[in-house]
């Protein structure tokens, strides 16, 4: 069965300041790893994923994540926080096949609540 | 482009009404896909539909059913609302052949008195 921990309900950070959101899985075979974002009252937003290649994956937004496979790790960063980036994170994971059979699902993590203090 | 569509936004309803959330896309994605949010719990898949005329039960299918009416779209319905659906729902879609990244609705609001 494949998981996903995000051990932080809450990360709080300056404006201006790097940021990170930690996320950990667990799955059978190669990742994929995603990251999204919800606004208040809003559905989920593709913010980056990995499938191969670079560990370090750029996406929307000025965020980064990079991928750890020896720490399983896929933590989300940004180099200078935004007010306007404070937002519910989902870190989620499937596993790498690529099937005609039957969908992947995908696993979510509980979520990390960011908020970006003025 | 309008993407997922999810309707109705809100609904209250009485511990045993019955009601139909819809959702269509227009990606022409194979896959779709309905979620339940609830605090601190992330999202939990309750059904899913790898394609037109499939559809199988997720992490908490019990009081909910599904009908994928055609490629585009992709219902939700409960026979017998109880409290513990009180929730917000997501539908989403994908391509599963493809990366398989989800594209989600606004989402639906359900209250069950």
């Amino acid at each position: 069965a494949q998981s996903v921990a995000q051990p932080e309900d809450q990360v709080n950070v300056a404006e201006g300041n790097p940021l990170t959101v930690k996320c950990t899985y667990s799955v059978s075979g190669n990742p994929y790893l995603f990251w999204y974002v919800q606004y208040p009252n809003r559905g989920l937003q593709f913010l980056l994923k990995y499938i191969t290649g670079d560990n370090l994956v750029k996406g929307s937004y000025g965020f980064e994540a990079e991928f750890n496979k020896s720490q399983t790790s896929f933590h989300l960063k940004k180099p200078s926080a935004l007010v306007s980036d404070s937002a519910l994170y989902f870190c989620a994971v499937r596993d790498g096949v690529i099937s005609s059979g039957s969908a992947r699902q995908l696993t979510f993590g509980s979520g990390t609540q960011l908020t970006v203090l003025p | 482009n309008a993407g997922v569509t999810q309707t109705p936004k809100f609904q209250v309803l009485k511990t045993g009404q019955s009601m139909t959330l819809q959702c269509a896309q227009d990606m022409n994605h194979n896959s779709m896909y309905w979620y339940r949010q609830d605090p601190g719990m992330g999202l939990r898949l309750i059904y899913y539909s790898a394609s037109e005329g499939t559809t199988d039960k997720g992490e908490v299918p019990n009081g909910y059913n599904v009908s994928r009416l055609n490629k585009r779209e992709f219902s939700l319905r409960l026979e017998s609302a109880a409290p513990s659906q009180t929730s917000v729902y997501f539908c989403a879609s994908s391509d599963f052949r493809r990366t398989g990244e989800l594209f989600f609705g606004e989402g639906s609001r359900l209250t069950v008195l």
